[in-house]
């Protein structure tokens, strides 16, 4: 199956402060999804983007799906933005087999 | 808009004991359901999914199931539980169809004693 790769897995920043997170995975996808878990458990989907680039206010995704990669901003982080952010893609258009990273921590300290 | 509520939200039970964690789905028809579980770590993975009532996909072996009796109900069930079936259940839901996104309930945590 394919292989999701994040980098990097901690990452600790001041408030105000912009970040970077990437997520690499080793074949073509049809299906790209970058979600956030708050510290209660709660699963965000952030972005659906298997190809292109969004933003969503203070975040925003690019995927580049020839190179096998897709990357998350955040910018001006508050402390609501501290949790583990998830990519997950999958080989179909659908949802069947999504495979996820194993995450990336941020924490945000005010 | 669409509405996801998995319960309970926590709880605690004796290895050997049955399991019954209920989602359902408001505001849409005939959408796809899963079941994942995220154990100690953050891993997702997926148990199960539903295109449909009574269809239900199995990706793990395991010994729990799910039962989709209703449209918009998704049922995960195990008659004896085990102490590595411990973790984070998360209910998830998408429309059907190629292109959409898939959206999570809160999540029920299990503790198996």
């Amino acid at each position: 199956g394919i292989q999701v790769e994040q980098s990097p897995p901690d990452l600790i920043l001041q408030e105000g402060a912009n970040s970077t997170l990437r997520c690499n995975f080793s074949d073509s996808v049809n299906n790209l999804q970058w979600f956030h878990q708050n510290p209660w458990g709660q699963l965000i989907n952030l972005f659906y983007i298997p190809s292109g680039t969004k933003q969503n206010g203070r975040l925003s995704a690019t995927t580049v799906a020839t190179e096998r990669y897709s990357l998350l901003y955040i910018s001006s982080s508050q402390t609501t933005d501290s949790g583990v952010y998830f990519c997950a893609v999958g080989a179909n258009f659908g949802n069947e087999k999504l495979t996820f990273g194993t995450g990336t921590r941020l924490t945000i300290i005010p | 808009s669409q509405t996801i509520h998995q319960w309970p939200a926590t709880l605690v039970q004796p290895v050997g004991s049955p399991l019954s964690l209920e989602c359902t789905v408001e505001g849409t028809s005939n959408p796809n359901l899963y079941w994942y579980r995220q154990a100690a770590g953050r891993g997702l993975q997926l148990l199960f999914y539903s295109v449909g009532i009574g269809q239900i996909s199995s990706e793990v072996p395991q010994n729990l199931s799910a039962s989709r009796p209703q449209d918009r109900q998704f049922i995960l069930s195990s008659k004896k539980l085990l102490l590595s079936d411990s973790g984070f259940y998360l209910c998830a839901w998408s429309n059907g169809g190629a292109q959409v996104a898939i959206y999570f309930g809160e999540g029920s945590w299990l503790t198996v004693v």
